[in-house]
């Protein structure tokens, strides 16, 4: 098992237009969390799924940012309409452990520029 | 409110002792984690501690737990360059989420 797998590395967009992101998590985690990062900042939770159930998303998150993991296994996170405030590192978590025991493993992220 | 709270920079000598400091806000928190974050690269778990202890020592790395104050600190003996990175403290919050401070920037001088 290689770890947590996000899938580009980076993106460069044009404003307006749609993106979407991959999450590859560590085979025999339940949980799948995402989360955004922007430069000195740190992590803000955006969603998470339990297997394939979403089961909370963050109040500050745009109804333009949609997450799916229709098989308990991968994520995609698309973001429709881009705009220059979605510039940011995109990291995927997983974790397997009941609640009040998160070790979340964290990705590598994907660095999105909207130009 | 939900932030949890950590100074911005730290700057040691190699061979000093480091510590990073965080203060949470959620008392229900059952486990307090310290994440370590490299140029360019996710964040990778270096301990954690579960609310009903005080103290946790392992190898280099000391956390210490004031829970009446909700204080939580990261003491790494022997700093070393490599060490040098940014450190985010976690709480837990309900539904299993973790929220993060804005890190502390360990920066080590040989």
């Amino acid at each position: 098992d290689t770890g947590v797998s996000q899938n580009p590395r980076h993106k460069i967009t044009k404003r307006g237009q749609n993106v979407t992101f991959r999450c590859d998590p560590i085979s025999e985690h339940n949980r799948l969390y995402w989360y955004r990062q922007t430069l000195g900042q740190g992590p803000e939770f955006l969603t998470y799924f339990q297997n394939e159930a979403q089961l909370e998303k963050s109040r500050l998150l745009s109804d333009r940012f949609s997450a799916e993991r229709p098989k308990g296994s991968f994520s995609t996170l698309e973001i429709q309409r881009t705009e220059q405030g979605d510039s940011a590192m995109y990291l995927c978590a997983s974790s397997f452990g009941g609640v009040g025991n998160e070790k979340l493993f964290f990705g590598s992220g994907t660095q999105l520029s909207v130009l | 409110g939900e932030d949890v709270e950590q100074s911005l920079f730290l700057s040691v000598r190699e061979g000093d002792s480091s510590v990073i400091n965080c203060t949470y806000t959620d008392s229900s928190s059952t486990y307090l984690y310290w994440y370590k974050q490299e140029p360019g690269a996710g964040l990778q778990l270096l301990t954690y501690i579960f609310s009903n202890m005080d103290m946790k020592q392992d190898q280099r790395l000391t956390v210490l737990l004031n829970k009446k104050d909700k204080h939580l600190s990261l003491r790494i003996a022997d700093t070393q360059t490599g060490d040098s990175a940014i450190y985010f403290c976690a709480e837990t919050h309900q539904g299993g989420k973790l929220i993060f401070g804005q890190g502390t920037e360990l920066s080590v001088k040989p």
